[in-house]
């Protein structure tokens, strides 16, 4: 199948670490990639990972991946009330993007 | 640099009419782009693969005589939504793949309400 999981919601304080999980189902996926969504607004690509891969860091984004159990987690070191967003997850599956649920993080002042 | 525009950002039609929505790369060449859907509080569901001076490809489930797709140019890709109803109420989000670094980028949207 071409299911990609994710919780629908994680709240924080502006301080904390957030971590949001994601579970995929291909695991011929080349690339697993996080993406941003604002209110009303498009998608932004925070950063992704190549399968070969365990983990990516990129300022306060820390990419994890677990490959045998198909398992991608973002960390956002000191989460922001800007931070404040829907956060998708996706997987390439022949040139096509297939994404998760995406996961409403809420960051409480 | 790698931006895509999308055009008109809202539109609100009676039930009935045709609508139709704008992708545009604006400073890179893109062979392909996506049009996806999204509903309130969910994922984007791809509805077809444009490809340039070719006919989409449609996911399935996705009628290809409702939504029109026109790929003319390495810059342009249009959706064309005809004879709308309330249930196609949506936001349509594209994407372009840029041809020499085969990364997507996503438009900022189209908020479509049919009344």
């Amino acid at each position: 199948g071409e299911d990609v999981e994710q919780s629908l919601f994680l709240s924080v304080r502006e301080g904390d670490s957030s971590v949001i999980n994601c579970t995929y189902t291909d695991s011929s996926s080349t690339y697993l990639y996080w993406y941003k969504q604002e209110p009303g607004a498009g998608l932004q690509l925070l950063t992704y990972i190549f399968s070969n891969m365990d983990m990516k860091q990129d300022q306060r984004l820390t990419v994890l991946l677990n490959k045998k159990d198909k398992h991608l987690s973002l960390r956002i070191a000191d989460t922001q009330t800007g931070d404040s967003a829907i956060y998708f997850c996706a997987e390439s599956m022949g040139g096509k993007l297939i994404f998760g649920q995406g996961t409403e993080l809420s960051v409480k002042p | 640099g790698a931006v895509v525009s999308q055009h008109p950002s809202r539109v609100i039609c009676k039930s009935g009419t045709s609508v139709k929505i704008e992708c545009r790369s604006l400073d890179f060449q893109a062979t392909t782009m996506f049009w996806y859907r999204q509903f309130p509080k969910q994922s984007l569901m791809l509805m077809a693969t444009s490809n340039e001076g070719s006919k989409a490809t449609y996911e399935q489930g996705v009628e290809k005589d409702k939504f029109l797709i026109n790929h003319a140019s390495l810059t342009l890709s249009t959706l064309t939504v005809t004879s709308a109803h309330p249930e196609d109420s949506s936001f349509y989000i594209c994407s372009a793949r840029e041809d020499r670094k085969n990364e997507q980028f996503f438009g900022p949207g189209t908020r479509l309400t049919v009344l």
